[in-house]
């Protein structure tokens, strides 16, 4: 059984930083693309970023590139966001999901971080 | 990129069908078949439901269907149940390499 579990989430001040992680389980980690997604309080889902399965190439949301940086540790079947300069409007549930082709055909439950003073 | 479209809210009784737009532009949902769509219960995982634009994955009920005109896709959920209720969401890859989601529909059964 697929599972994606991710885990980081929290209350932090504007500026601040955070480190996203997702655990992966129950296929093969290092074969599929890996996505964060996000939905801000009462907002629609929102793509954020992407890596591809050997870990060389990303791609980022224009509204979070150069702050967050996807990362992946195969070994550890582990995806990674680290955000940085954390802003209000980041506040967010952030899901962990598995791109199959050109869709995600997995998801995880969130975590939620919350950007405040 | 812009969110696509997707209205606020759609409504139906049970046993009935309802039909969820999703408008973009040729360079997301025009330019490429790969629109999916997704059920959200709120505090759940979402579920993935139709994937390049009219594909069910395996599980998924033969009640829910996908189709695509132009710049604009389309969901339909016929014979409609309690269960169905729920936000969904349609989303489509671009021709920046990125994905765009949709606003979000949310579903009630009367």
């Amino acid at each position: 059984e697929v599972q994606l579990l991710e885990s980081g989430g929290g209350l932090v001040q504007p500026g601040g930083s955070l480190r996203l992680s997702c655990a992966a389980s129950g296929f093969t980690f290092n074969t599929y693309w890996m996505h964060w997604v996000r939905q801000a309080p009462g907002k629609g889902l929102v793509w954020v970023s992407r890596m591809n399965s050997g870990g060389s190439t990303t791609l980022y949301a224009d509204s979070v590139k150069g702050r967050f940086t996807i990362s992946r540790d195969n070994a550890k079947n582990t995806l990674y966001l680290q955000m940085n300069s954390l802003r209000v409007e980041d506040t967010a549930v952030y899901y962990c999901t598995r791109g199959r082709n050109y869709y995600f055909d997995y998801w995880g439950q969130g975590t939620l971080v919350t950007v405040s003073s | 990129q812009s969110a696509l479209t997707q209205p606020a809210s759609v409504s139906g009784s049970p046993g009935q069908s309802i039909t969820i737009s999703c408008t973009g532009t040729s360079s997301d949902v025009g330019g490429y078949n790969y629109v999916s769509w997704y059920q959200h219960h709120p505090g759940k995982a979402p579920k993935l439901m139709i994937f390049e634009v009219s594909n069910r994955p395996s599980g998924v009920s033969n009640r829910f269907s996908g189709s695509k005109s132009g710049n604009t896709a389309s969901l339909t959920i016929s014979g409609l149940q309690a269960e169905d209720e729920a936000d969904y969401y349609c989303s489509s890859y671009t021709s920046s390499g990125t994905w765009v989601f949709g606003g979000g529909t949310k579903l009630t059964v009367l």
